[in-house]
């Protein structure tokens, strides 16, 4: 099967505090693409970044990480010194290639981040 | 340039009624994607299209779900005869091509009464 898991319902943080939002992921895919996507309370998916199986180097853009790590199949999303503005439900997707060439992303069922004040 | 556009962004049909949503992708997409949220889950797939062919509608839930891009850009989708259980968000995206990141659109709230 080809799923995404996160386990965190909602997480619940301080400004300020550091927080790790978990994805695990299965495919029987030699080659795909993970993502991560943010849905603000104005509902509007926005892409935050795309890794190739590949490459299994952490990536750093600015308060946000990532770490992905194919031996656990897992793409955790880090973000430091969280602000309420990062409040929001976050979303874990992977992209799967079907029979004609196409694709779909499937999506885990998201993480609620509440930063509060 | 401007993001994926959808309209319109709420709807209440009744229940049995025909809906359409549209979608505008960004100018120049090749790739064109329908989901659909329900309330506190994740997007689901429901069709692809590359330019104007559909080349996977493994995700409509019944023929009563219809999608087209006739000219390659603008895509509708359409639900005939709706039900309360049709009630979600339909979430549209668009991609350069191949596998490059999808770009989604604000969704139209549908809402069967």
């Amino acid at each position: 099967a080809q799923k995404v898991t996160q386990a965190q319902t909602e997480i619940s943080v301080v400004e300020k505090e550091d927080v790790t939002l978990d994805c695990v992921y299965e495919t029987r895919d030699t080659t795909y693409y993970l993502f991560w996507y943010k849905q603000p309370p104005s509902g509007e998916l926005v892409f935050l970044i795309r890794r190739n199986s590949f490459d299994e180097q952490n990536e750093i853009s600015g308060r946000y990480s990532w770490n992905f790590q194919k031996s656990t199949s897992s793409f955790n999303f880090t973000i430091t010194a969280s602000q309420v503005v990062d409040s929001a439900v976050y979303f874990c997707a992977l992209s799967v290639l079907t029979q004609g060439g196409s694709e779909k992303l499937v999506f885990g069922k998201g993480t609620k981040l509440t930063v509060n004040p | 340039g401007a993001g994926v556009s959808q309209s319109p962004r709420y709807k209440v049909a009744k229940r049995g009624q025909d809906v359409a949503l549209r979608c505008d992708p960004i100018s120049g997409h090749v790739s064109l994607f329908w989901y659909q949220q329900a309330l506190g889950q994740g997007p689901e797939f429901l069709t692809y299209f590359q330019n104007e062919a559909q080349l996977d509608k493994s995700g409509l839930p019944s023929d009563r779900f219809f999608a087209e891009r006739p000219e390659g850009s603008v895509s509708t989708l359409k639900i005939q005869r709706t039900q309360q259980e049709d009630s979600a968000v339909y979430l549209c995206a668009s991609s350069l091509e191949g596998r490059d990141e999808q770009y989604f659109g604000p969704g139209t709230r549908l809402t069967v009464t």
